[in-house]
């Protein structure tokens, strides 16, 4: 089936720094989302976006943390600057929108903040 | 707040048992979708299922809307069955975000 496809797949970065994650979404799905999951933890809502803005970010969704998606582009995630317990696997997601809408997932990118 | 709890947290089988996954929810939900999440850490979507009865293969999944529960039956589990499943719900927000479970972690033994 479609994919969702997040590069780089590992990153080990340091504190301080800034990262940039990326995603690109199932092609003719809508609404793109961002999740975070602590080795162990449970999966959390970190923010979704449609039609080129924002709708809901958790508080989770540092100031340090923006989403973006310029015309052909990835959905990415940026962390500026990172701190370590920004250390997690993010998961890239997205769907058509619209009740009973299937979300597809990436498979992850491996963040290690040093 | 809206809130999903799987149940059990976790489950060790013999292979060739069945398993039964438990999942509630606290209000309406527009979507239901039933993951798997390998020991590695990547996600697989097993089957979506707001209402009613879904099968696909040896998965079958039951969700009673009114009482806001839903069911993943694994029929003759493999030790391949082996991960972390969890549960998602969209609470009536039209594709605004999925809302996870805890998971249950299954362990299938040889």
């Amino acid at each position: 089936g479609p994919k969702v496809l997040q590069i780089p797949s590992h990153q080990i970065i340091d504190m301080g720094q800034m990262v940039t994650l990326n995603c690109d979404p199932v092609s003719n799905h809508l609404y793109f989302y961002w999740y975070k999951q602590i080795l162990g933890q449970q999966m959390e809502f970190l923010v979704n976006f449609y039609n080129g803005k924002v709708m809901e970010k958790s508080k989770l969704f540092k100031d340090q943390f923006s989403v973006e998606r310029p015309d052909g582009s990835y959905f990415t995630l940026k962390i500026q600057p990172t701190a370590l317990e920004d250390s997690a696997v993010y998961f890239c997601a997205s769907s058509p929108g619209g009740s009973n809408s299937d979300y597809t997932f990436g498979s992850g990118t491996r963040l290690l903040v040093i | 707040g809206q809130q999903v709890q799987q149940s059990p947290a976790s489950l060790v089988l013999q292979e060739g048992e069945n398993a039964e996954l438990q999942c509630n929810f606290s209000s309406t939900a527009t979507q239901l979708q039933w993951f798997y999440q390998s020991p590695g850490g990547s996600l697989v979507s097993l089957l979506s299922n707001p209402s009613g009865t879904k099968h696909t293969g040896r998965l079958t999944s039951t969700t009673v809307t009114k009482e806001r529960r839903s069911s993943l039956h694994i029929s003759s589990s493999q030790t391949t069955d082996s991960g972390t499943y969890l549960c998602a719900i969209d609470f009536n927000n039209a594709g605004a975000k999925l809302t996870f479970g805890g998971g249950t972690r299954l362990t299938v033994r040889p």
